[in-house]
């Protein structure tokens, strides 16, 4: 079956960054494309990119651009969500995600990782 | 501030039926698929509906999923204790370049 399966939780200051994993099993890595979601506690979710493995093609959410970074990883099959520059804005839970029809559903998702930005 | 207008919360007493709404925009719900997803408390969001109407495989077909112009609706007939979550609508946003979610809608079986 298709597993996501995220990195542990982190603690960092304001100004660092984090680098949140996904290791994905139970399919061809390369061929759906990794989302990026996130959920501020008590908040909703907002949509931060994705990324293609087979062609590293990136699409960025305007809102990311120039903090966020998606890399993956294909022999591992794991993907990587790094965030730049972090603030208190920033603590939430971090989700990967994988496309169950179509590259315009959510229907596999990670566990997720909760980020805690705090000084 | 979500870009997708969902109400808060809505209610109902088991066997009944509900509807949550979802507004959105031409940018958005007008020019895009819209998918439904079911959260429970310190969970994963789960994918209920797909492509505006079709049901994710394994999904009790107590829940459907409708679309016209640029709002959506997901429906649960049925209500059931174990409905009890939070539901979010979503959809991909070109000018943004991500998904976009509404705010979620509170469902409490009463």
């Amino acid at each position: 079956q298709v597993l996501l399966v995220q990195s542990g939780g982190e603690v960092k200051r304001p100004g660092a960054s984090v680098k949140v994993s996904c290791k994905a099993s139970g399919y061809t890595f390369s061929d759906f494309d990794i989302h990026w979601v996130r959920q501020v506690a008590g908040q909703g979710l907002e949509g931060m990119g994705r990324m293609s493995p087979r062609s590293g093609h990136t699409v960025y959410r305007q809102k990311f651009q120039g903090r966020v970074t998606m890399t993956t990883d294909t022999p591992t099959s794991t993907a990587y969500m790094e965030l730049n520059n972090l603030t208190s804005e920033d603590t939430a839970v971090y989700y990967c995600a994988r496309g169950r029809y179509s590259g315009y559903d959510l229907g596999y998702w990670g566990q997720g990782t909760l980020v805690t930005v705090s000084s | 501030q979500s870009v997708l207008t969902q109400p808060p919360s809505v209610s109902g007493a088991p066997r009944q039926r509900v509807a949550i709404s979802c507004s959105g925009s031409s940018s958005n719900i007008g020019s895009n698929v819209v998918n439904w997803y079911q959260q429970v408390p310190g969970k994963a969001p789960k994918l209920l509906i797909y492509y505006d109407d079709l049901l994710t495989s394994g999904v009790s077909d107590r829940f459907s999923g409708s679309k016209s112009g640029t709002s959506a609706s997901l429906a649960i007939s049925g209500l059931q204790s174990e409905d009890e979550a939070d539901y979010f609508c979503a959809t991909w946003d070109d000018s943004l370049n991500g998904w976009i979610f509404g705010a979620g809608t509170k469902l409490t079986v009463l």
